[in-house]
């Protein structure tokens, strides 16, 4: 069964940092892209960040590039998304999801962690 | 960017009656290589994280039950729920995932009546 451990979330002051992890077990995580979204509360989806299985490639939503980073590490199978700069309208509840993946190509979100608050208020 | 519009917002149907939600995407995201459409739906439980349960538009994912349908093509698509059950209550998400970044409709809110 495929489960993902999302943790690191919490208050943070405008301007300051965060690390968030995502630990996955029960596929093989090294063949996987991994992504991090983002929910504010009350609100709708937002795709944040994708990393390719091996980790050379990276993307990111305009509204975070430059100051969130992912990277992974599939001898632990983690995939992290370091936060900085952070900004109030940061605030979300954050998922890290497993791409279906086929091919070499990868496709919608087939699961999802449950999520880790992340509030930046000072 | 490819914008996705829901509609409606928020709908309440009675329990055993059809629900229907539609999607539509700003360009069509029907690939020509493989004509799949890169549409997916996810259900989104009050406190839980979304559940995927369609992708390709219309291929339900593995477990749902198939009073859950979806259909469409190019740029205008529907969830369908054939009997509405309670546990059914939650807000509905389509996504396209044809070309990045990847985006998501606002949401679509089902009650029941």
């Amino acid at each position: 069964e495929v489960q993902l451990l999302d943790s690191g979330g919490g208050l943070v002051q405008p301007g300051g940092s965060l690390r968030l992890s995502c630990g996955a077990s029960g596929f093989t995580f090294s063949s996987y892209d991994m992504s991090w979204l983002r929910q504010p509360p009350g609100k709708g989806l937002e795709w944040v960040s994708t990393i390719s299985s091996g980790g050379i490639y990276t993307n990111y939503a305009d509204s975070v590039k430059g100051r969130f980073t992912v990277s992974r590490d599939n001898s632990k199978n983690t995939v992290y998304l370091q936060m900085n700069s952070l900004r109030a309208e940061d605030t979300a509840v954050y998922y890290c999801a497993k791409r279906y993946c086929s091919g070499g190509t990868c496709f919608h979100f087939e699961n999802w962690g449950q999520g880790t608050l992340v509030t930046v208020s000072s | 960017d490819i914008v996705m519009t829901q509609s409606p917002d928020s709908l309440a149907v009675s329990l055993g009656e059809r629900a229907t939600i539609n999607c539509k995407s700003s360009q069509s995201v029907l690939h020509s290589s493989n004509n799949k459409n890169y549409l997916a739906w996810y259900q989104q439980k009050p406190g839980q994280p979304p559940k995927l349960l369609i992708h390709w538009a219309s291929t339900r994912e593995s477990g749902v039950p198939d009073r859950f349908s979806g259909s469409g093509s190019g740029t205008d698509f529907n969830l369908i729920i054939s009997s509405l059950q309670a546990e059914d209550v939650a807000v509905y998400y389509c996504h396209q995932y044809y070309s990045p970044p990847h985006s998501f409709g606002q949401g679509t809110k089902l009650e029941i009546k």
